[in-house]
C-alpha cells in the first residue's frame, strides 16, 4: 500500500480558503469513508482534525471541513488564520487493516 | 482526561538495544488498541504497528515487521517499542497513538531517538 498523494504545499492570505487534496485509488479512498486528517504545527505532535471523511472532533473549529469525491478526499480551511500554519496529513484505514498516511502538505499563511 | 505520556529522548550508538515507553491514563487501557508512528527528520508520518493490551494481539506495518517489537504491560497501562540492534536510519521522532476505529484520536508528545556513533 503506497502513501496517499498530497500536494507538497498550499498557501493563502488570512481570511481566504485553502483546500488540501488526498488522492488514493478506487480500492481504498474511493471505497470507504475511513479518511482522517491531522494538523502538525512546527515542533509539536499531530492532532486529529477530521475523522471518517467529514466529522469534526469536539474542540476543532468549524472552519475546518472535510469531503470526498471519487478517489480524492479533501480538507478545506475557511477563513484562514495565522495559527493554521502547519503541516497537514491525511490517513486511511485500509481493507487490509493497516493505516496509511498521506505525503503531507505544508500550509503557509501569507 | 485521556493522556499518553512517553519516555524521554534517547541517544544511542549503532548496534545497541532500546525500549521506549508510552503510559496511558484517563481511560480503560485494556479496551483500546495503542500503537506507534514514526517521523524521520524533515519527513512525513509512517504507521508502524498497534497492540491490543487486553489480549496482546499485535499487528505490524509490512514496512516494520521484523524490525521492531511492540509490547504492552497492562498492569501498569504502558506500551513499549523495542529495537534489538539500532541503526542510524532509526533516528526519528516516535509518537505513541491511540487508534479508535479508523483514526488516531490521541497522540503522545513524542520520543526523539538519535542513533549516532
Amino acid at each position: 500500500q503506497s502513501a496517499l498523494t498530497q500536494p507538497p504545499s498550499v498557501s493563502g492570505s488570512p481570511g481566504q480558503s485553502v483546500t488540501i487534496s488526498c488522492t488514493g485509488t478506487s480500492s481504498d479512498v474511493g471505497s470507504y469513508n475511513r479518511v482522517s486528517w491531522y494538523q502538525q504545527p512546527p515542533g509539536t505532535a499531530p492532532k486529529l482534525m477530521i475523522y471518517e471523511v467529514s466529522n469534526r472532533p469536539s474542540g476543532v473549529p468549524d472552519r475546518f471541513s472535510g469531503s470526498k469525491s471519487g478517489n480524492t478526499a479533501s480538507l478545506t480551511i475557511s477563513g484562514l488564520q495565522a495559527e493554521d500554519e502547519a503541516d497537514y496529513y491525511c490517513s486511511l484505514y485500509t481493507s487490509s487493516s493497516i493505516y496509511v498516511f498521506g505525503t503531507g502538505t505544508k500550509v503557509t499563511v501569507l | 482526561e485521556v493522556q499518553l505520556v512517553q519516555s524521554g529522548a534517547e541517544v544511542k550508538k549503532p548496534g545497541e538495544s532500546l525500549k521506549i515507553s508510552c503510559k496511558g491514563s484517563g481511560y480503560s487501557f485494556t479496551s483500546y488498541w495503542i500503537g506507534w508512528v514514526r517521523q524521520m527528520p524533515g519527513k512525513g508520518l509512517e504507521w508502524m504497528g498497534i497492540i491490543y493490551p487486553g489480549d496482546s494481539d499485535t499487528r505490524y506495518s509490512p514496512s516494520f515487521q521484523g524490525q521492531v517489537t511492540i509490547s504492552a504491560d497492562k498492569s501498569i497501562s504502558t506500551a513499549y517499542l523495542q529495537w534489538s540492534s539500532l541503526k542510524a536510519s532509526d533516528t526519528a521522532m516516535y509518537y505513541c497513538v491511540r487508534p479508535r476505529d479508523y483514526y488516531f484520536d490521541y497522540w503522545g508528545q513524542g520520543t526523539l531517538v538519535t542513533v549516532s556513533s
